[in-house]
């Protein structure tokens, strides 16, 4: 099993505040996916990093994949009370038929 | 277009019994995963399918199984239901795996009593 450990677990920031969300393994992975869930509804892709030291931007976020592909970081600038859901982060197991979720981040922004 | 489309719902089953979950994926994707989340956690993947055919599997008890149509269509089967599998039953599809990004339906929300 390749597991993806995030952190923190939970964070409750006020808005305008910035922060990072780290998603950690000891396993390669060929590429690493980004997905926002909010209650009740699915996980939503947001980016996928597929070249080790890739930085990508989507307006407030960047997303960072880690030179050895083992790690990646989705930092958030400004947070909005709109950016408050669970953040995964996800890849493709090496067997190429597995794919996992990490343990998820709950952020929450207080207006 | 529609999106990725789960049925039912809601649902509430007894411990034992068995349930058959069901995804339409979006037109044209031909792979579909299914995947466990429970409260509080990122999902388990239990299955993906492709071209009607199993290519994954997850760590989950032969209770639970699955099967692609020709219409690229799935069904998440589970049976002898236990307490323990209450949880939000997520459907993905995507065009051919996890490199293309996966797209999500809003789930199942099972409750076994």
């Amino acid at each position: 099993t390749q597991l993806l450990e995030q952190s923190p677990q939970f964070l409750s920031i006020q808005e305008g505040e910035n922060l990072t969300v780290y998603c950690n393994s000891s396993s390669v992975f060929s590429s690493l996916q980004w997905y926002r869930q909010e209650p009740g509804e699915g996980p939503v892709l947001l980016v996928t990093v597929v070249t080790g030291g890739e930085v990508k931007k989507l307006k407030r976020l960047t997303f960072q994949f880690g030179d050895a592909r083992k790690d990646s970081s989705l930092h958030i600038t400004a947070a909005q009370p709109g950016d408050t859901g669970l953040y995964l982060c996800a890849g493709e197991g090496n067997t190429g038929n597995q794919f996992y979720f990490g343990t998820g981040t709950s952020l929450t922004v207080i207006p | 277009d529609a999106g990725v489309t789960q049925s039912p719902t809601h649902l509430i089953k007894t411990r034992g019994q068995q349930v058959t979950l069901r995804c339409s994926p979006i037109s044209g994707h031909k792979s579909v995963s299914w995947y466990q989340q429970v409260l509080g956690q990122g999902p388990q993947f239990i299955f993906q399918y492709y071209e009607k055919e199993e290519r994954g599997r997850g760590n989950f008890p032969d209770r639970f199984s699955a099967r692609q149509f020709p219409n690229y269509s799935s069904e998440l089967n589970v049976n002898a239901l236990l307490l323990g599998d209450s949880a939000l039953y997520l459907c993905a599809s995507s065009l051919t795996g996890a490199n293309y990004g996966y797209t999500f339906g809003s789930g199942t929300r099972l409750t076994v009593v």
